[in-house]
């Protein structure tokens, strides 16, 4: 298996509305990653984490909230959001911090805020 | 601080028209500089890593160089199947303890039959 899947593939969800977004990948990869794309922009790097640990935070806001319950599982519960934080949402994983080997970056969620 | 640039931004090919896009690249210690294809609304699908100035790597119509200021994504005798965005994107020293890459803005190709 060398996918790294994300679910839903898309979410509209309202500003009071609590979701999750969901990745899981079976490749043995130690580090995994959220990026939130914006259209016609670069990923940008949002969480890491490695060995289950979270070990970087981008600054992002609080109603962004990761979680890692085991080594091949990314959660991402979203709360209070704002339309501004509608954008494609791509998990990625890597063999260990580096990422010397590429990172595999799933489907994404795209994500509609109302 | 590390930075990547890519240029063209845009790109329009007749089909079997070759040509080269261009990755340049600031980075103290560059760990790897990795080229990633993306179609719309999907995610990026890994093509390439290079380590180091000399390096070349191909794929089918695709050919990756590097220098080290800069990397090429040479497009040989494109077809329309190779319309998409196309990310350069860097692993520095001062953030391989991260695996923060730093991409650049990207180049969408358009290639018309």
């Amino acid at each position: 298996d060398t996918e790294v899947t994300q679910t839903p593939k898309h979410l509209v969800m309202g500003m009071t509305n609590k979701k999750s977004l969901k990745c899981e990948q079976h490749m043995g990869h130690r580090a995994m990653y959220w990026y939130k794309q914006k259209a016609k922009k670069p990923p940008e790097l949002m969480f890491v984490y490695s060995y289950e640990k979270l070990s970087i935070n981008e600054s992002v806001p609080s109603r962004f909230s990761p979680e890692c319950p085991n080594s091949s599982l990314l959660n991402l519960h979203l709360h209070a959001l704002q339309p501004e934080d509608s954008a494609l949402y791509l998990c990625a994983s890597s063999q260990e911090r580096v990422g010397g080997y590429g990172y595999t970056f799933g489907s994404g969620t795209r994500l509609t805020v109302v | 601080e590390d930075q990547v640039t890519q240029s063209p931004e845009a790109l329009r090919l007749q089909e079997g028209e070759s040509s080269s896009l261009n990755c340049s690249y600031t980075v103290s210690g560059l760990r790897g500089l990795f080229w990633y294809r993306q179609d719309p609304g999907k995610g990026p699908e890994f093509l390439f890593t290079l380590y180091s100035a000399g390096e070349e790597k191909e794929k089918e119509r695709l050919k990756a160089t590097l220098t080290k200021k800069e990397s090429f994504l040479h497009i040989t005798a494109p077809k329309p199947e190779d319309s998409a965005t196309y990310l350069c994107a860097v692993l520095g020293g001062s953030s391989s303890n991260t695996g923060k890459l730093i991409f650049g803005q990207g180049t969408t190709l358009q290639v018309k039959p």
